[in-house]
């Protein structure tokens, strides 16, 4: 029954290492979405994918990068991890936007990356 | 400048007291505007959205708008312990979520 699902919950590893997290939604949306939520619970938008395409893209720095193998799926790479790299990441998907409507964004549970 | 401001808090309310909330942002070309809902260790969820300047009502939640002044507004009535949670507003530009820094809302017995 979960709609937005990420995999793992909890990610510790050490400064250097490569990491991927893995996010899968059941609601049948085109658009998915990476964010990063700091210490201070400030969420802000990574990347953005809809059908596959990539559609934002803010200043992350480029070990990151974002594949979506279909559109039920989008995963996140991370490589040469940094200790600024912990945060919680959220995935998110939405349904297309179409007639100026504005979208609910779902949210994954998130998961907490801890660099060691 | 962040795109949009919100005081952390903590705030903290008896129970039954209203809850006020609010935020401010900088681009008045923003039309849509959210309200989501965190509880702790578990992804935001959307409580309510508004369009343009106006009012929502739903059930306990009121949400305000003021392009104006580029204001956005919640209150919570009769609140309850379960409402404690962080309270972030939210701007869409074309899918695009601006998040405010999130109020956390302690609600006490």
């Amino acid at each position: 029954d979960t709609a937005v699902s990420q995999t793992p919950k909890y990610l510790v590893t050490q400064m250097g290492n490569d990491k991927s997290i893995k996010c899968e939604q059941n609601l049948g949306h085109d658009t998915m979405y990476w964010y990063k939520q700091d210490s201070k619970k400030f969420l802000k938008i990574m990347f953005s994918y809809n059908n596959k395409e990539l559609i934002i893209n803010e200043t992350v720095p480029n070990r990151f990068s974002p594949k979506s193998p279909d559109k039920a799926h989008l995963n996140l790479h991370i490589n040469s991890l940094e200790l600024g790299d912990s945060a919680v990441y959220f995935c998110a998907s939405s349904q297309e936007r179409s007639g100026g409507a504005a979208e609910t964004q779902y949210f994954g549970p998130g998961t907490r990356l801890l660099v060691l | 400048q962040k795109e949009v401001e919100q005081d952390p808090g903590p705030l903290s309310v008896p129970e039954g007291a209203i809850v006020s909330l609010n935020c401010t942002y900088s681009n008045s070309a923003f039309q849509y505007f959210m309200w989501y809902r965190q509880y702790s260790r578990k992804g935001p969820e959307l409580l309510m959205y508004t369009y343009s300047s106006g009012n929502k009502e739903d059930g306990r939640f009121t949400a305000q708008v003021d392009k104006s002044s580029k204001y956005i507004s919640l209150f919570i009535r009769d609140s309850q312990p379960s409402d404690s949670a962080t309270y972030l507003c939210a701007t869409d530009s074309w899918g695009k979520l601006q998040f405010g820094a999130g109020t956390q809302v302690v609600v006490t017995p």
